[in-house]
């Protein structure tokens, strides 16, 4: 157990709706990262808190959308979705910031849009 | 910008094989290099890692050595099991451009398959 929480862990949607995962860090880890796997594009950065502030920002769709709140957990939202939305969606947190030392995953969120 | 190659797989082999796991990296600077595993269901877990030239990782029998010179991390185990069978990725940190800040960047995966 990595001590990271994610929910829901599978999720099964229509084309054009809007859903909110949620990760929980492990305690005392300030930063929250988020990554999309799938098979054709592999793990895909998407997005990196610290603390409650955005820093750093990869390949995330302008239909997603993130924040972390002061308790410094996380969500993570997709709205109008498309087939191609469909993937797994992880989340790792890490003690630091402006260094990823290490980080821990959860287990994932399956998204499934159908 | 900063890259991970690694052989693509699925890779096959029976109990008790050696096994090597080639990666690659292109990156500017100094990267830490890791290997994360992903067993059937779960999310990845840090398997090792090392943060300068010349370092090598090791865990559960698995090693890894940073060779500069040749930009590799290549993943080693003498003696695979059964419950080594997973998917593994190399990693490593790439600064975010314009920043201080900096994230993982994977490679495509290797799945291993150990048969009895």
């Amino acid at each position: 157990d990595s001590g990271v929480t994610q929910t829901p862990k599978h999720l099964i949607t229509a084309t054009g709706q809007r859903v909110t995962l949620r990760c929980s860090p492990r305690s005392g880890d300030l930063s929250v990262y988020w990554y999309q796997q799938s098979l054709d594009q592999g793990l895909q950065f998407l997005i990196h808190y610290y603390n409650g502030e955005e820093r750093a920002k990869g390949n995330i769709l302008e239909r997603f959308s993130a924040q972390q709140f002061p308790d410094l957990h996380s969500e993570l939202n997709l709205s109008s979705l498309e087939l191609g939305d469909s993937a797994l969606y992880f989340c790792a947190s890490s003690v630091g910031g402006g260094g990823i030392a290490e980080a821990f995953f959860g287990q994932g969120t399956r998204l499934t849009v159908v | 910008g900063d890259s991970v190659t690694q052989m693509e797989g699925p890779v096959t082999l029976s109990e008790e094989a050696f096994l090597t796991i080639n990666c690659t990296y292109t990156a500017t600077g100094y990267p830490s290099l890791f290997w994360y595993v992903q067993y059937p269901g779960e999310g990845l877990q840090l398997l090792l890692k090392a943060t300068k030239a010349d370092d090598k990782g090791s865990n559960k029998g698995f090693e890894a050595t940073y060779r500069k010179e040749t930009t590799s991390f290549h993943l080693e185990k003498g003696s695979v099991q059964v419950s080594d069978s997973a998917v593994y990725f190399c990693a490593l940190t790439s600064r975010m451009s314009g920043g201080s800040n900096y994230k993982l960047t994977f490679g495509k995966g290797t799945l291993l398959t150990v048969n009895p």
